[in-house]
This record gives structure tokens, C-alpha cells and sequence, in this order.
């Protein structure tokens, strides 16, 4: 069964210091793995695409990567603007659906 | 504008009652996708839409029905609306990938339904 693990559920940083949110999937052939912005009340915002292992995307101060079985999105030295939900979908070449998970809760403290 | 817009925003309805949500899009995608977002539970797929003729039942579509009225326009229907369908609710569309190249979705913004 496709499914995606994100973790950890919650994170506080202080303005400036770095870290990493995981993203776990199980899915019978990767199509692509995705990564959203959501903020309070709006819909997920489109933030990369990973195909293959290996594959590296970076934009301002986000950079996902991906292995086989598991997906990093690191933030270097975040700003309060940074603070949103984070979610993670993936895609199988079986069948056309998205599967998300519960997203992280970023929070940077000023 | 914004490209992907759903209506109504907010909506309380009561318990039996039959709703209907719209979603219309500008942006000349074919795909277009209902979910809806619990805490704790994430988004999951309701039904979804490759173009006008063709329906596919999500991940939940249990209580639910859709409408692919024209390449742009998609509408999600509760005949009879039950307390535990309360969520967020959200259209996506994608386009169809050349290559695989970009298969990403965007979202609209959202409508909060409350059925009581």
C-alpha cells in the first residue's frame, strides 16, 4: 500500500538556525515525489518535483533531496516568513493518485 | 486573477441536506482533483478528473458525487451531508506531463464546510 510518513510532526527554530524535515514514502514505483507550502487557511503551494534518487532542487533557503526511500527538506538559516505547514506527496507510475502526509509544522521564532 | 478559484468559501449546512461545491479554473489544465484536508489525517483524494469524459473514484468517495461540466469547470456534490463530512475541502488541477517532466498540482483556495 502507497503511503508517506512525514516527520516530525511539529518544529520550532529560532531565526537562522538550520534543519530538516523527513518525508518517508512506500510506493510501488516512484513517479515523483512532491513538496507543498500551506499556509493558515489557503491551499498547498507548489514547491518542487524529485523523479530519481539522487535528485537534488533547491529555492531561497529550501533545498530537497531524495533517496529511495525517504525525502529531506532542509531549511538553511530560516526566517519567521518560513513558518507554514510543509507537506509531502508522492505519485506511483501505478494508478494516478496523490498520496500526502499530515505535512510538519514549521514555527521560526524572531 | 487567481487561476484555480472555488465557491463557496465558507459554508454551514445541516445534517441531510444536499451541498454542492464549485471549482473553476484558468489555467487550461485537463486534470482536476477534489480532496479534503482533516487534522491529523492530511489531504485525501475524493475523486478525480483527466478530462470532461473521463471519473475516477478517490481514496474516500464514499457520500460523494462529482461533475466534470466542461475542461474547466469540476463540482463535488454531498446528496446528503453528515456531520463527520465537516473539512476543509480543495480543488487541484495539473497538466497532463510531457515527458514526465511536471506532473505538480495546484490548489485553490480552499472552502470550509461545517455540517451540523
Amino acid at each position: 500500500e502507497d503511503q508517506v510518513t512525514q516527520s516530525p510532526e511539529a518544529l520550532r527554530l529560532q531565526e537562522g538556525e538550520s534543519s530538516s524535515l523527513n518525508c518517508s514514502y512506500t510506493v510501488s514505483g516512484l513517479r515523483g515525489l512532491f513538496w507543498y507550502r500551506q499556509d493558515p487557511g489557503k491551499g498547498p503551494e507548489f514547491l518542487f518535483t524529485l523523479y530519481s534518487a539522487g535528485e537534488e532542487k533547491e529555492k531561497e533557503r529550501l533545498k530537497a533531496t531524495l533517496t529511495k526511500k525517504e525525502s529531506f527538506l532542509h531549511i538553511t538559516a530560516p526566517k519567521p516568513e518560513d513558518s507554514a505547514t510543509y507537506l509531502c506527496a508522492v505519485q506511483a507510475f501505478t494508478g494516478n493518485q496523490f498520496y500526502f502526509g499530515t505535512g510538519t509544522s514549521l514555527t521560526v521564532i524572531p | 486573477d487567481a487561476d484555480v478559484t472555488q465557491t463557496p468559501r465558507n459554508r454551514i449546512t445541516k445534517t441531510g441536506k444536499r451541498i454542492m461545491l464549485e471549482c473553476s479554473q484558468t489555467k487550461g489544465h485537463d486534470r482536476m482533483y477534489w480532496y479534503r484536508q482533516d487534522p491529523g489525517l492530511g489531504l485525501r483524494l475524493i475523486y478525480y478528473s483527466f478530462d470532461v469524459k473521463d471519473i475516477n473514484k478517490g481514496e474516500i468517495s464514499d457520500g460523494y458525487s462529482v461533475s466534470r461540466q466542461a475542461q474547466a469547470k469540476f463540482s463535488l456534490s454531498l446528496e446528503s451531508a453528515i456531520p463527520n463530512q465537516t473539512a476543509l475541502y480543495f480543488c487541484a488541477t495539473s497538466d497532463r506531463s510531457s515527458g514526465g517532466a511536471r506532473n505538480e498540482q495546484f490548489f485553490g483556495p480552499g472552502t470550509r464546510l461545517t455540517v451540523l
